[in-house]
């Protein structure tokens, strides 16, 4: 079945570092989409992304989709304490059903 | 509008006990899912629902039952409760339809102990 494999599964940063978070698929995706899960959360959704080499910014998130549709990342510039949590991407294969695969995610913290 | 709402917060079970996870949704989505999340883990999802009257295996469904019982609502039951089952059960809901419209909205979840 699909697969979307997420790394690192950990980055400790200090505070004002950049972070990247990669997502890999192992099918082509319609569509990808980003959450942030802040501890003892729920997701809470951040962008979705459809096209191929689409690049779209939140602030100091950056999150790329692949030409071929089969990766993305998501940057984030300078972090902050209020950027700790876990991130997770997830593929869309089919939209009739629309059900999206969820990576493991990375989980974040920040030094200050 | 109050989103994805689940009942109950918290659960302590016994082993071989049964009980019902309840979920609704106000965005009139069409697709809704139930979802488990271990410690330290990503999501697993256990079964959805495209539409109402439809139900679908995800990749952990064994030990669960679902029943979508209108557009709103939709439930997880935990026939015979095992340890295994000890876990953080999250529901979400997503409009499912059109090139942008996917995006999944999650409800607080549900911390269950089975001992």
């Amino acid at each position: 079945g699909q697969q979307v494999m997420q790394i690192p599964q950990y980055q400790h940063v200090q505070e004002g570092e950049d972070f990247t978070t990669y997502c890999n698929s192992s099918t082509t995706l319609s569509n990808i989409q980003w959450y942030k899960q802040r501890p003892g959360g729920h997701p809470v959704f951040l962008i979705q992304l459809v096209k191929s080499g689409e690049v779209k910014k939140q602030k100091r998130l950056t999150f790329q989709f692949g030409e071929a549709k089969k990766n993305s990342s998501l940057h984030i510039t300078a972090t902050q304490t209020t950027d700790v949590g876990t991130y997770f991407c997830a593929g869309l294969v089919n939209t009739n059903a629309g059900k999206s695969t969820f990576g493991d995610g990375t989980t974040l913290t920040v030094k200050p | 509008n109050a989103g994805v709402t689940q009942t109950p917060k918290f659960q302590v079970l016994k082993t071989g006990q049964s009980m019902t996870l309840q979920c609704a949704q106000d965005m009139n989505h069409n697709s809704m899912y139930w979802y488990r999340q271990d410690p330290g883990m990503g999501l697993r999802l256990i079964y959805y629902s495209a539409s109402e009257g439809t139900t679908d295996k995800g990749e952990v469904p064994n030990g669960y039952n679902v029943s979508r019982l209108n557009k709103r609502e939709f439930s997880l039951r935990l026939e015979s409760a095992a340890p295994s089952q000890t876990s953080v059960y999250f529901c979400a809901s997503s409009f499912a339809r059109g090139p942008q419209g996917y995006e999944q909205y999650f409800g607080p979840g549900t911390r269950l102990t089975v001992t």
